[in-house]
């Protein structure tokens, strides 16, 4: 089984719906990450949960909201999103060696989202 | 302000060498990762340097120079399966990863 999996892997949704990501680790680690990846440019973190504590937002609309229920399992909600939010979205976690520092982070397949 | 430049797409040969450089500017320094990402996959660990040198792991070795603010990912004897693209991330001193946009790498027979 994969360290990391995300559901649903693929998802088109309209503007006015609401849905929701979700991943699951199964490595032990104390860290969970949300990125936005668009193609040809840089993976943009949007969430960082350590401990499943919120540490990072970013500046992320407030139509992306994350949810981080144990040290395994992260959501992000989605409502009233607009087209240019079309992007694939891969979870990834790490273990936190030390306050601070971050290991080797293991990346989700991704969930593939298109907004019409 | 922080930033990670690598080149957009490469081409190489099957049985060749291939350097992927990366450049990168970020507040504070403590490290440089290089993923694996291929089409519609999840990016993969390759390698972390935090010190100047190189670092080799099988066909695949990684460089650091830290006073020049570079790096490259050298792919020897490439293969078919190397074609992917490769991602250089910085490891700020609020140990944030300032990720690149990442290079394509297109291998030909």
């Amino acid at each position: 089984e994969t360290g990391v999996t995300q559901t649903p892997r693929h998802l088109v949704m309209g503007m006015t719906n609401k849905k929701s990501l979700k991943c699951e680790q199964h490595l032990g680690h104390n860290a969970m990450y949300w990125y936005k990846q668009s193609a040809k440019k840089p993976l943009e973190l949007m969430f960082v949960y350590s401990l499943e504590e919120r540490v990072e937002n970013n500046s992320v609309p407030s139509r992306f909201s994350p949810e981080c229920p144990n040290s395994s399992h992260l959501f992000l909600h989605l409502h009233t999103l607009q087209p240019e939010d079309s992007a694939l979205y891969l979870c990834a976690s790490s273990q936190e060696v030390l306050a601070g520092e971050i290991g080797e982070q293991f990346f989700g397949p991704g969930t593939r989202l298109t907004v019409l | 302000g922080q930033n990670i430049d690598q080149p957009t797409e490469m081409t190489a040969t099957e049985g060749a060498i291939v350097q992927i450089n990366c450049t990168y500017q970020t507040s504070g320094f403590n490290g440089l990762f290089w993923y694996q990402q291929h089409a519609g996959e999840a990016p993969t660990f390759l390698s972390y340097n935090v010190l100047d040198g190189l670092e080799e792991k099988g066909r695949f070795s990684s460089f650091l120079s830290r006073s020049k603010g570079y790096s490259y990912l050298l792919l020897k004897e490439l293969q078919m399966k190397d074609s992917a693209s490769y991602l250089c991330a910085g490891l700020d001193s609020n140990y944030q990863l300032i990720w690149g946009a990442g290079t394509k790498l297109i291998i030909k027979p």
